[in-house]
């Protein structure tokens, strides 16, 4: 079965503008999940969507926002972008939510913020 | 708060040679323990979780809640185990990540 998929794989933005990442989940997963991954701060959880809701979020400031459409695909948006958003985002899905399944993750979007 | 302390950046071992990763974490309950491995240019994927009680390619990790660890070990270390781990704890559904080890087995 196709894996998770992110789209697009990279990316540079200048600071101030905006960014969307897409995340297709594995067909059938309702959980998706985001992380960043940043060589100083590692891998830090952004927020997990199930059903087109919320149902976390970690530590990031309100630039960072996220939604899930009724297929489960998700996107994680960044707005007034600053140069310590450059980073690896990581989309990860699972079937009901990590407790109970695996989580499956994507190949990451590189984004480069200049 | 929940953290997860993987001491080592960098575990530079040769082939055949016993292999332990350590992890050690602070949770205030039952903790659920992983460990995830991303190997060069291929996504980061599961290895095991601590409640499965498997073995992965020769990898196990026990659960000691009285020193709040969960090292992975495996007794003869293989080049293709060359990668990076990341062990991680639940909290919630969300998991939270140590900062990864470097795995590097020389020939």
């Amino acid at each position: 079965k196709a894996g998770v998929t992110q789209t697009p794989r990279y990316l540079i933005k200048t600071r101030g503008q905006q960014v969307t990442l897409s995340c297709s989940p594995i067909s059938g997963h309702r959980s998706v999940s985001w992380y960043q991954q940043t060589p100083g701060q590692g891998l830090q959880f952004l927020f997990e969507y199930f059903s087109e809701t919320q149902r976390n979020k970690g530590n990031f400031p309100g630039r960072f926002s996220g939604r899930q459409f009724s297929n489960s695909r998700s996107e994680m948006n960044v707005s007034t972008l600053e140069l310590g958003d450059s980073a690896l985002y990581l989309c990860a899905s699972s079937l009901i939510a990590v407790r109970e399944t695996e989580a499956f993750f994507g190949q990451g979007t590189r984004l480069t913020v200049v | 708060a929940q953290r997860v302390t993987q001491p080592e950046k960098l575990l530079s071992v040769f082939k055949g040679a016993p292999v332990e990763l350590k992890c050690n974490y602070s949770y205030s309950g039952s903790p659920e323990l992983f460990w995830y491995v991303q190997y060069s240019r291929q996504r980061l994927q599961l290895l095991l979780r601590h409640i499965s009680r498997e073995s992965i390619k020769g990898f196990t990790a026990d659960l000691n809640k009285g020193e709040t660890s969960f090292h992975l070990k495996k007794p003869f270390a293989q080049e293709e185990d060359s990668a990076m781990y990341y062990c991680a704890l639940l909290q919630g559904n969300k998991l939270v990540f140590g900062a990864g080890t470097i795995l590097r087995v020389k020939s």
